[in-house]
């Protein structure tokens, strides 16, 4: 069972344009989201992360919301640069546990 | 500089053979893990360990095994009972603390293919 789920497996944005990713999960015992960009051969790198007490998070380019009654989180990329192509995941931390569930990524195409 | 070294990059494994995937950390952090990434999912939790000399289970430990005698050290064996081992292995660790959310850290990753 998917308890974290990226359903849109690649996006394209134009760059200098905003880029949106989507999250959804089924589980309201999370209580941590964090955001994960990862490049080809790489590990994933942490990007930015959201408390469940809160509804933003920003910082620089990057904003993350979370709109627990819909269990739905976003991340929105302003504006998109060629650097941002990557895949990102999504994550999700139990309330009191260290471990993370994971969505299944999306990959982010900036066009020039 | 601080962080976590996964090594090799790249391993093979003839059929019926254990490997063992290195995993090293000087961030102090206490806990360490080890995902799997197949192509198209997510990474998906095969072991994690808080302390030194304990570990669990996460979600596909079947045909691994781990061990964690050293704070900074979490290596990964691959047995021949895992069937399907072709993938990409990530290492990870992060401080405990109760009072504030920090994320997990991660290396560069062990490719593992069958030969």
């Amino acid at each position: 069972d998917q308890q974290v789920k990226q359903n849109s497996p690649s996006l394209s944005v134009q760059e200098g344009r905003i880029s949106i990713l989507n999250c959804d999960y089924t589980n309201s015992m999370f209580d941590y989201f964090l955001w994960y960009k990862k490049y080809p051969a790489e590990g994933p790198t942490f990007l930015i992360s959201i408390s469940s007490i809160k509804d933003k998070n920003e910082d620089g380019r990057f904003t993350v919301f979370l709109n627990k009654s819909a269990k739905h989180l976003s991340l929105h990329i302003v504006p998109s640069q060629p650097g941002d192509s990557a895949v990102y995941f999504c994550a999700a931390r139990f309330k009191g546990a260290q471990k993370l569930v994971f969505g299944q990524g999306t990959r982010l195409t900036i066009n020039p | 500089d601080g962080g976590i070294t996964q090594s090799p990059k790249y391993l093979f494994r003839k059929e019926g053979q254990n490997v063992t995937l290195s995993c090293e950390q000087n961030l102090n952090h206490d806990a360490m893990y080890w995902y799997r990434q197949d192509p198209g999912q997510g990474l998906r939790l095969i072991y994690y360990s808080q302390i030194v000399n304990d570990f669990q289970k996460g979600d596909i430990a079947e045909g691994y095994s781990v061990s964690r005698e050293k704070k900074e050290s979490f290596p990964l064996t691959v047995t021949s009972a895992q069937k399907n081992p072709t993938a990409f292995y990530l290492c990870a660790s992060s401080p405990i603390r109760e009072l504030s959310n920090q994320p997990q850290h991660f290396g560069d990753g062990t490719r593992l293919s069958i030969l």
